[in-house]
């Protein structure tokens, strides 16, 4: 059976950092393309970047709003997924999910973990 | 900027079809951008109904199908279930980023 549970999540400062995690099983996840979604309070779904499996080159891409603020990066030896987020803004607030990527759909879905940047 | 439309909300009998689309603020909705469909109900996770247009997810129910209408891709429920109010999402992969439309809420009365 397919599992993600994310974690990570929490209460932050505007301008402070944070790390997510997403721990995977059931699946052969060095092949498998990963990705991170959220959803803000109360509005829609929101696509935040994804990466590569090590053999398509492992690369990232990222949605423009959190380019070059927030970094994906994976341990497939852990079967863990990262989002390292810098410079956290009020308008990131929200439950973060991390998916698989299969027949450029998001196959699979974790349970999401909720960041709250504010004062 | 790449706007995903959808229609925000439909209402639809129980025992009816429904037929949401997936369209672009600009241009036609393309096979090659694989659409994609996810329902959600309050509080939980997305769950993964149909990919690469018109495949249907494990589990999913043959009431639930995909196809591409006119410019758009589309999502028809036929045989609508009470438990089948929720928010639908599409989304179309643009090659190198994905793009959600805004949501559909259903409403089954």
């Amino acid at each position: 059976e397919v599992q993600l549970v994310e974690s990570g999540g929490g209460l932050v400062k505007p301008g402070g950092s944070l790390r997510l995690s997403c721990a995977a099983s059931g699946f052969t996840f060095s092949n498998t393309w990963m990705n991170w979604v959220r959803q803000a309070p109360g509005k829609g779904l929101e696509w935040v970047g994804r990466v590569k499996s090590r053999t398509d080159g492992g690369t990232t891409d990222y949605a423009a709003p959190v380019k070059g603020r927030f970094s994906i990066s994976r341990d497939d030896s852990k079967y863990t997924l990262y989002l390292q987020m810098n410079n956290l803004k009020t308008d990131d607030t929200a439950v973060y999910y991390c998916t698989t990527v299969q027949w450029a759909a998001f196959d699979y879905w974790g349970q999401g973990t909720l960041v709250t940047v504010s004062s | 900027q790449t706007v995903v439309t959808q229609e925000p909300s439909f209402s639809v009998s129980p025992g009816g079809t429904v037929t949401l689309t997936c369209g672009l603020s600009s241009g036609s909705v393309s096979t090659n951008y694989y659409p994609s469909w996810y329902q959600q109900t309050p509080g939980q996770a997305p769950r993964t109904l149909i990919y690469n247009i018109n495949t249907r997810s494990s589990g999913v129910p043959d009431r639930f199908s995909g196809s591409m209408v006119g410019n758009k891709a589309a999502l028809t429920i036929t045989g609508a279930q009470a438990d089948d109010e929720s928010d639908y999402y599409c989304l179309l992969y643009m090659g190198s980023f994905w793009v959600f439309g805004g949501g559909t809420k259903l409403i089954v009365l």
